[in-house]
């Protein structure tokens, strides 16, 4: 089954905390991005990857930190200094422009604070 | 911003009448694209119109881009109590350069009563 996988479906934390947010695609797709949707709101991008070793800050970036070492991976770890990490965090992934960049979703994760 | 604004932000109907919902954005863009998301769930992708393009059918979807008044319009026809969801559009602007991203706009929260 192809598809991206998203890692816990909830999460705690505690004040000072960071926690890791995980997101597995075995889609092949080079791009994946990672969102933040607070409760009746859209999608705010925080980071952003088209390749390997490489990620883009998004809109919302303060207080979270990314990484790509793998092209089927792009953990995000939601640190201390993000001072309302309370919200549905999903992970995209897409394959080029030749798709206009349609994006794949996981199933997201829920973080709330302890 | 250059988010869309999407319109209405709730639509309640019964089930089997058709549905409208509006999306405007802000500048030029390259495509446009509809997702829906059922509740507490990932967004998934149900039809991308491209800039040069004015009407697109998928099944029951009518999606209809206006460039020149920067908006476009998602018709459900005959719904079902299954299309119960938020809907939004998401919108690729033009970059000379880096990667490239969705914008997406707040939604409109669908409710078809049986």
């Amino acid at each position: 089954d192809g598809g991206i996988t998203q890692s816990p479906k909830y999460l705690f934390r505690k004040e000072g905390q960071n926690v890791t947010l995980s997101c597995e695609q075995n889609l092949n797709h080079d791009a994946m991005y990672w969102y933040r949707q607070d409760p009746g709101q859209g999608l705010r991008l925080i980071y952003y990857s088209q390749i390997v070793n490489d990620f883009q800050k998004g809109d919302i970036a303060e207080g979270y930190s990314v990484s790509r070492e793998k092209k089927e991976s792009f953990p995000l770890t939601v640190t201390s200094a993000q001072k309302n990490p309370t919200a549905f965090y999903l992970c995209a992934s897409s394959i080029d422009r030749s798709t206009g960049w349609t994006q794949y979703f996981g199933p997201g994760t829920r973080l709330l604070v302890l | 911003s250059q988010q869309g604004e999407e319109d209405p932000q709730a639509l309640s109907i019964q089930e089997g009448e058709n549905a409208t919902m509006n999306c405007s954005y802000k500048t030029s863009i390259n495509n446009l694209q509809w997702y829906r998301q059922n509740s507490g769930r990932g967004l998934v992708h149900l039809i991308l119109i491209r800039s040069n393009e004015r009407e697109k059918h998928s099944g029951r979807l009518r999606v209809t881009l206006d460039t020149s008044k920067k908006s476009s319009s998602l018709l459900i026809t005959a719904s079902r109590a299954a299309d119960t969801a938020s809907y939004f559009c998401a919108t690729e602007y033009f970059q000379i350069q880096g990667a490239q991203k969705l914008v997406f706009g707040q939604g409109t929260r669908l409710t078809i009563n049986p």
